[in-house]
């Protein structure tokens, strides 16, 4: 069945790297995704993955995908103030077009 | 490109009444879903609808209903109002590509408070 899992809260200072991860059970998700929900907004799509790929680049984004341990971590470089925000990762199974999503990790950007 | 559009943004609804919210989609795009979002069940799916018709289903009671019309607008619609359904319902639209929903943008939802 769906289960997706994250971890709860990080910190980061301006300017580092924040690493968020997520774990999944199921391995018949095709694609993987991170979306972005900041303070009474909707959620934003930041990328996505493909499940046979292992990994994808969008500019400050890296996505890292470890089918085997069923690992999605998403990298962000340079992190900025307005990074700060609760992030999401959610999969597609194959057949099936709903976005299973896992509780969120708050990241908080300290100046 | 206007993104996907909710309203209304917010409402306050009192235990039994009904409520009914709408989603317009991005230009294009024919598939929407509806989720709820709470704190403590987190992110849920609700339905999907494709051309006027419900493609998928989640884990929620009949008095959740919904409908498509032609212009690919949404309206999701809540009888018998419960504590427990207030909530952020977010809409999301997309694509469908090789009949998939891969891409989904939601919108900024409509944060529901029953009293």
């Amino acid at each position: 069945g769906e289960d997706v899992e994250q971890s709860l809260f990080l910190s980061v200072r301006e300017g580092d790297s924040s690493v968020i991860n997520c774990t999944y059970t199921d391995s018949s998700s095709t694609y993987l995704y991170w979306y972005k929900q900041e303070p009474g907004a909707g959620l934003q799509l930041l990328t996505y993955i493909f499940s046979n790929m292992d990994m994808k680049q969008d500019q400050r984004l890296t996505v890292l995908l470890n089918k085997k341990d069923k690992h999605l971590s998403l990298r962000i470089a340079d992190t900025q103030t307005g990074d700060s925000a609760i992030y999401f990762c959610a999969e597609i199974l194959y057949g099936n077009n709903r976005l299973a999503f896992g509780k969120g990790n708050q990241v908080v950007v300290i100046p | 490109k206007a993104g996907v559009t909710q309203t209304p943004r917010y409402l306050i609804k009192t235990r039994g009444q009904q409520v009914t919210l709408s989603c317009s989609p991005i230009s294009g795009h024919r598939s929407v879903s509806w989720y709820q979002q709470t704190p403590g069940q987190g992110l849920q799916f609700l339905f999907e609808y494709f051309s006027e018709t419900q493609r998928n289903k989640g884990n929620f009671p009949g008095r959740f209903s919904g409908r498509q019309f032609s212009n690919s607008r949404s309206e999701m619609n809540v009888s018998t109002l419960e504590l427990g359904d207030s909530a952020l319902y977010l809409c999301a639209s997309s694509l469908v590509l090789g009949g998939y929903s891969y891409e989904q943008y939601f919108g900024p939802g409509t944060r529901l408070t029953v009293t």
